[in-house]
């Protein structure tokens, strides 16, 4: 267990209004992840990052931002939500390397009504 | 764009069925693992492999990757109800710290 820990873990909100979820680890792994879960589609990478400050897009990235200002934090925002984005988030943390696993937290379930 | 398709996408079977999920792509990785998420948690970690060809045993789960590292399975043997939830392949290219997921089997066991 990587000791991630993500918050809020439900959250209910209205189209328009700004979200931010949180992913907080205690295992100093270098590498962080926020990736959507929906039906059909598996996980799907929205952004992640390389150390403090170090974040790049992924294949889902549109209409979300993230920001990293210290190793255990890593916050993802939508500046404005949309029905689309909602879904269940996760957030992961892995080890440097390809052949690293990613440990995962057990994720924000978001409705945007 | 790298895909990687699971199938069957849905198993329902008896207790002590044995069973075969397979995970499949057109391009090559430099390992595979594979994940088991029950409702309400994130994947949870069962195996990686690296090796082309190479087998890989978890008391009941066999796990195998493809010579060409392009594709890999799941065998189970003897399901339990305790074996019921969504499993996940993933792969991960070479040089990279990115992993792209399969959209998941989903496995019931029936007692």
């Amino acid at each position: 267990d990587a000791g991630i820990t993500q918050s809020p873990r439900h959250k209910v909100t209205e189209t328009g209004t700004p979200v931010t979820l949180r992913c907080h680890q205690t295992e100093n792994h270098r590498y962080m992840y926020w990736y959507r879960q929906d039906p059909g589609h598996g996980l799907r990478l929205i952004h992640y990052s390389y150390g403090v400050k170090d974040t790049d897009k992924g294949e889902v990235s549109d209409g979300y931002s993230v920001s990293r200002s210290k190793t255990e934090d890593f916050l993802l925002t939508l500046e404005s939500a949309t029905s689309s984005q909602t879904s269940v988030y996760f957030c992961a943390t892995g080890g440097q390397g390809s052949n690293q696993p990613q440990h995962f937290g057990d994720g924000t379930r978001l409705s945007i009504l | 764009t790298q895909l990687l398709e699971q199938s069957p996408q849905f198993l329902s079977i008896q207790e002590g069925e044995n069973l075969t999920v397979y995970c499949n792509s057109s391009s090559v990785f430099s390992s595979l693992q594979w994940y088991r998420q029950e409702p309400g948690e994130g994947p949870v970690l069962l195996v990686t492999v690296v090796t082309g060809g190479e087998v890989k045993k978890l008391k009941r789960l066999t796990f195998q990757f493809g010579d060409a590292r392009k594709d890999s399975s799941l065998h189970i043997t003897a399901a339990q109800p305790g074996d019921t939830g969504l499993y996940l392949c993933a792969g991960a290219g070479a040089g990279g710290f990115k992993t792209i997921f399969g959209a998941g089997t989903r496995l019931f066991v029936k007692a």
